[in-house]
């Protein structure tokens, strides 16, 4: 069965510092990859996908993901974190065909100023 | 254009109600889907349907039931509802063929009182 682990619930980073939020996922065939955001109240934005090719892959609003097969991990990243980039963020996993989408737990970024 | 739509936006009902939620796609995807989350923000698949189809049903109560009219529309209809139904309800499309790229509405919240 596939499954995504987000290992931090919470993340507060300082308005300006580097971002790094960890995802691991468990798929037994070639996974595809997705980060989307939440804002409260709102609904899922997709920041960025992997489906194969370079492993470095750019999304919007700044933010890169890098898949590591033998890790198994697909760590999104930002280089300088903005307040309006305070919310939760969900990691998911799926496959070709009729695969739905498997989400992580997410998890809440707070940015302090 | 709204890529992914579903009304209502937000739902207060009281509890043994009967109530739908719409969802209606312009993408031409020939996937869709119903995700339920949580009051901890936890996503999870309920439905998916492919071409009018019902491909999976996850363990759902038999009270929800999707009907799918065409391949651009899904909806979700709940009987004698619940304070437990409480919780957001996404709808999302996909193509099935390729490379998957999923699409969400922007949310139903459903409130059982």
């Amino acid at each position: 069965a596939q499954s995504v682990t987000q290992p931090d619930i919470h993340i507060t980073v300082s308005e300006g510092a580097s971002l790094e939020l960890r995802c691991n996922y468990s798929y037994g065939a070639t996974p595809y990859l997705f980060w989307y955001v939440q804002s409260p109240g709102q609904g899922l934005q997709l920041l960025l996908k992997y489906f194969s090719g370079d492993t470095l892959v750019q999304g919007i609003k700044g933010f890169e993901a890098e898949f590591k097969r033998s890790q198994s991990s697909f760590n999104l990243r930002k280089p300088s974190v903005h307040w309006s980039d305070a919310a939760e963020y969900f990691c998911a996993v799926g496959g070709s065909g009729y695969s739905t989408l498997t989400f992580g737990k997410g998890t809440m970024l707070l940015v302090s100023p | 254009d709204t890529a992914v739509s579903q009304t209502p936006k937000y739902l207060v009902t009281q509890m043994g109600n009967d109530k739908s939620i719409k969802c209606e796609q312009n993408l031409g995807h020939d996937t869709m889907y119903w995700y339920k989350q949580d009051s901890k923000k936890f996503l999870k698949i309920m439905f998916s349907y492919n071409n009018k189809e019902l491909i999976i049903n996850e363990t759902v109560p038999n009270r929800f039931s999707p009907k799918s009219p065409d391949k651009a529309h899904l909806n979700l209809h709940i009987n004698s509802l619940e304070l437990g139904d409480s919780a957001v309800y996404f709808c999302a499309s996909s193509q099935v063929e390729g490379a998957p790229g999923y699409t969400f509405g922007s949310g139903t919240r459903l409130t059982v009182v």
